[in-house]
């Protein structure tokens, strides 16, 4: 049993295309997260949910736009992809904000050309 | 936005410990250290956490300086599917919950 899996896991498009990634959580957790892990590795957190409401914002443009449908789900929909999109992304779901220890998927391989 | 230092690669044989260390010098009282590795192509991977006291679990031991300005993740009988990117992490807390600062981690490669 996948406890996050996220769809699709490798995901190639065009510049100025609009694109969703999918993340689903069977673990029972009230948070979502999204990450982004860039080419040198280094993994940053972009947003959190907490049943459903965005929690945390990190300075991620405008063009990247989450939704919460419901507490096991968190997708994340990104229009006009630029180059520099170019990334792993990965979802992750703990329970509750102060929650030890957080769950992760396997990621999504996202490459704009 | 990193608050930790880790040396990039690390090499440990088969079997023997790999003692894996990381610098945190401006964590604050009420922040946790945590562990997480990432095996290639797969979501990173809880391993152990603290905040003062030394702790263990069936996965590592995580030593902790009587300071807090760093520590160490000891993986006492390193096997190859060891080989990974560890990640020392500080959780900040804050009102909008527990955050994860991961920095670039150590590539740790076990050899046979």
């Amino acid at each position: 049993d996948t406890a996050v899996s996220q769809t699709p896991k490798y995901l190639v498009t065009q510049m100025g295309n609009d694109k969703s990634i999918k993340c689903e959580q069977n673990l029972g957790h009230d948070t979502m997260y999204w990450y982004k892990q860039d080419s040198k590795k280094f993994l940053k957190i972009m947003f959190s949910y907490n049943n459903k409401e965005l929690i945390i914002n990190e300075t991620v443009p405008n063009r990247f736009s989450p939704k919460s449908p419901d507490k096991a789900h968190l997708n994340l929909h990104i229009n006009s992809l630029e180059l520099g999109d170019s990334a792993v992304y990965f979802c992750a779901s703990s329970q509750g904000l102060v929650a030890t220890e957080a769950f992760f998927g396997q990621g999504t391989r996202l490459t704009v050309v | 936005d990193a608050k930790t230092t880790q040396p990039t690669s690390m090499d440990c044989a088969e079997g023997r410990a790999a003692n894996l260390p990381c610098n945190h010098s401006t964590i604050s009282g009420n922040e946790y250290v945590y562990w997480y590795r990432q095996i290639h192509s797969q979501g990173p991977q809880y391993i152990i956490h603290g905040l003062k006291n030394n702790e263990t679990n069936e996965m590592a031991s995580l030593i902790i300086t009587e300071d807090r300005k760093s520590s160490t993740l000891i993986l006492p009988h390193a096997t190859l599917r060891d080989t990974a990117v560890y990640y020392c992490i500080v959780r900040v807390s804050s009102y909008t919950g527990n955050q994860f600062y991961f920095g670039t981690g150590t590539s740790l490669t076990v050899i046979p």
